[in-house]
């Protein structure tokens, strides 16, 4: 697609259960990259892949968070046993090549919510 | 632990005004340095790549401008109009991954 789709548009959990959310990168598009803005705080970034290959992970909670890119398939971001504090908009974005030179495409957004 | 710093925070400016916001990240290890444009519950949209010390970049009224060797950026809106109103966001990349960091944005609000 020309824009990169995100779904859920909003999830809400109770703390401890699973959430999992999807990305669909523009296609033709080699990178994905994972944020997290909570509340009006600044973006923070996740982890970075390289068509299924994880790029950059130095972003991701070692624990609860797991992200994956398969082929064909949506990239996925799953957050284990919920937390309050994982609330949040979680942006995914594409690129076409290296962040060095190639602007990202951002989709809109899932909004997570945990209570 | 890197640090980007946006200022002002907030501005507020007549329509027609031109405007200026600034974005300071570290000097050492850059590799490139993008301008994102952020509506409220909209996705930011990418307004500048930028990677060459020197660089000046344009798009329509908006431009941008880079020093690597003092680690700061200036964006600058020409004849502000309401449209202009949001978020600009910068995210300074490190050349030893792909690990953006975003500054905090400065929130600009023109009024009519």
């Amino acid at each position: 697609g020309e824009e990169v789709a995100q779904t859920p548009k909003h999830l809400v959990r109770g703390e401890g259960q699973k959430a999992k959310l999807y990305c669909a990168p523009i296609k033709g598009h080699s990178y994905v990259f994972w944020y997290q803005q909570v509340l009006k705080n600044e973006f923070k970034f996740l982890i970075s892949f390289q068509n299924e290959n994880v790029f950059d992970e130095t972003g991701m909670p070692k624990e609860r968070f797991s992200a994956k890119c398969l082929p064909n398939s949506p990239c996925s971001l799953e957050i284990q046993a919920t937390k309050l504090e994982d609330s949040a908009v979680y942006f995914c974005a594409s690129s076409q090549g290296t962040s060095g030179t190639n602007e990202q495409f951002f989709g809109p957004g899932t909004r997570l919510t945990v209570l | 632990i890197l640090n980007v710093e946006q200022s002002p925070q907030s501005l507020h400016v007549q329509e027609g005004d031109s405007t200026n916001f600034t974005c300071s990240f570290p000097s050492s290890n850059f590799y490139a340095l993008h301008w994102y444009r952020w509506e409220t519950a909209k996705s930011p949209e990418a307004l500048f790549v930028m990677t060459l010390n020197g660089d000046e970049k344009k798009k329509g009224r908006i431009s941008a401008t880079l020093n690597t060797k003092e680690g700061y950026s200036y964006l600058y809106i020409k004849g502000s109009q309401p449209e202009d109103s949001a978020t600009y966001l910068c995210a300074f990349l490190h050349n030893y991954g792909q690990n953006f960091v975003f500054g905090p944005g400065t929130r600009l609000s023109v009024l009519p």
